[in-house]
């Protein structure tokens, strides 16, 4: 069964304070990993999609990376509008199906 | 219109009522989801209906029906739902095996 494990729970940073979000995954045949932004009372916000250990992608002050167990979301000098919960998914084979982790609640503080 | 929508926003029910939520892409995909989203819980996929197929998850209770007109209506006909129902229903769509797109959700109380 796929498995999907975000870490941490919670976050807290002050602006500027740069930082990494965890996503740990197990899965038969990863086909992609995505990262998705959700705020409070709204659905998630895709953001990126990572297909094989070693990719990368960025967007503004966030940059994704994935390896073969574990994926990174870097948020490089944060503002106080980067707050939000940020899910990790994964979709395994052929299927759509995505299976998401609980998630990383993120605050940033001026 | 622009993206997924989906109608109504809120919703308060009792256990005897039958509702329906809606949905509605505006990309062009060809496949669409229900989720699921309690708090503290992972997303849990629902149903979905690719290419006019349609594939459930085996734990959904049978108090959740989904219709699926066209490619670009999805509706969750609801009926004699349980407190423990109360959750964020969204719906999501996608081309094929992509990234999926999400509307903002309706947020169901039952009462």
């Amino acid at each position: 069964e796929d498995q999907v494990t975000q870490s941490p729970e919670a976050l807290r940073l002050q602006e500027g304070e740069s930082s990494s979000l965890n996503c740990s995954y197990t899965v038969s045949g990863l086909r992609g990993l995505f990262w998705y932004r959700q705020d409070p009372g709204k659905g998630p916000e895709f953001l990126f999609t990572l297909y094989s250990a070693g990719e990368e992608k960025e967007k503004e002050r966030l940059k994704a990376t994935l390896t073969k167990k574990e994926s990174f979301l870097h948020i490089t000098a944060p503002k106080p509008e980067d707050s939000a919960t940020y899910l990790c998914a994964v979709q395994a084979g052929t299927a759509s199906k995505l299976t998401f982790g609980t998630g990383t609640r993120l605050q940033v503080t001026l | 219109e622009t993206g997924v929508t989906q109608t109504p926003r809120h919703l308060v029910m009792g256990m005897t009522n039958k509702k329906s939520l809606k949905c509605e892409q505006h990309l062009g995909h060809n496949a669409m989801y229900w989720y699921k989203q309690s708090a503290k819980k992972p997303l849990e996929l629902m149903f979905v209906y690719s290419l006019e197929e349609r594939v459930e998850n085996n734990s959904v209770p049978s108090r959740f029906s989904p219709e699926c007109p066209n490619s670009s209506h999805l509706f969750l006909h609801l009926h004699t739902l349980q407190p423990e129902d109360s959750a964020l229903y969204l719906c999501a769509s996608s081309q094929g095996n992509n990234e999926q797109f999400f509307g903002p959700g309706t947020r169901l109380t039952v009462l």
